[in-house]
């Protein structure tokens, strides 16, 4: 079957850095998303990785291993605004999406 | 224009009711999507428009029926719910993707759906 696995839940401090990890299982991959979505908002797209390596975005960094089925997204000098949830999402050999479930980050002062 | 607007934000319904969600999209894209979004599991592709053609079903009760007149606007019809159909309802669109593009979805806010 097809799986994508992220933490639930993870807690970091205003200023800091977080590493939000994903590993994935599918029937074939087309590239890995990484989205945002703020309680009662919609989804907004943050990333796509299809080759290996990082891509950085100002404060947000995401990396992939397509050989360890692994991505990570890196958030940098962490903001009050940056509690959300985080989805991972691989695109399959059918181009459709299959999500995670999304990390919940809390941002403390 | 808002991207991707769907009505209405929020919507209580009984078993026997019959209502329907509208989405409609300003980006100029050839793809629509429905997803379900229940608390603390992974999206759920419902249906999916290519080209006003629906590509994918992944099973989805009959109680669902999505329409799609053209290429701007979606539908999701309801009938007969239950209560364990209660969830948030995502639309998004795209420029279709395939071998030659992967493009990014943009959501609308989607329509919280409350069965009692």
């Amino acid at each position: 079957g097809q799986n994508i696995d992220q933490p639930t839940e993870m807690t970091a401090t205003e200023g800091a850095i977080v590493q939000i990890n994903c590993t994935y299982q599918t029937s074939g991959f087309n590239g890995l998303f990484w989205y945002q979505q703020h309680a009662g908002e919609a989804p907004t797209f943050l990333s796509y990785n299809v080759l290996d390596g990082l891509e950085e975005k100002g404060r947000f960094s995401s990396f992939l291993s397509r050989s360890k089925g692994y991505s990570y997204l890196l958030l940098k000098e962490l903001q009050m605004k940056d509690s959300a949830s985080y989805l991972c999402a691989v695109m399959d050999s059918n181009y459709q999406l299959i999500w995670g479930a999304g990390t919940k980050l809390i941002i403390k002062p | 224009e808002t991207g991707v607007t769907q009505t209405p934000r929020h919507l209580v319904m009984g078993m026997t009711n019959k209502k329907s969600l509208k989405c409609e999209q300003h980006l100029g894209h050839n793809a629509m999507y429905w997803y379900k979004q229940s608390a603390k599991k992974p999206l759920e592709l419902m249906f999916v428009y290519s080209l006003e053609e629906r590509v994918e079903n992944n099973s989805v009760p009959s109680r669902f029926s999505p329409e799609c007149p053209n290429s701007s606007h979606l539908f999701l019809h309801l009938h007969t719910l239950q209560p364990e159909d209660s969830a948030l309802y995502l639309c998004a669109s795209s420029r279709a993707s395939g071998e030659y593009q992967v493009d990014e979805q943009f959501f609308g806010p989607g329509t919280r759906l409350t069965v009692l």
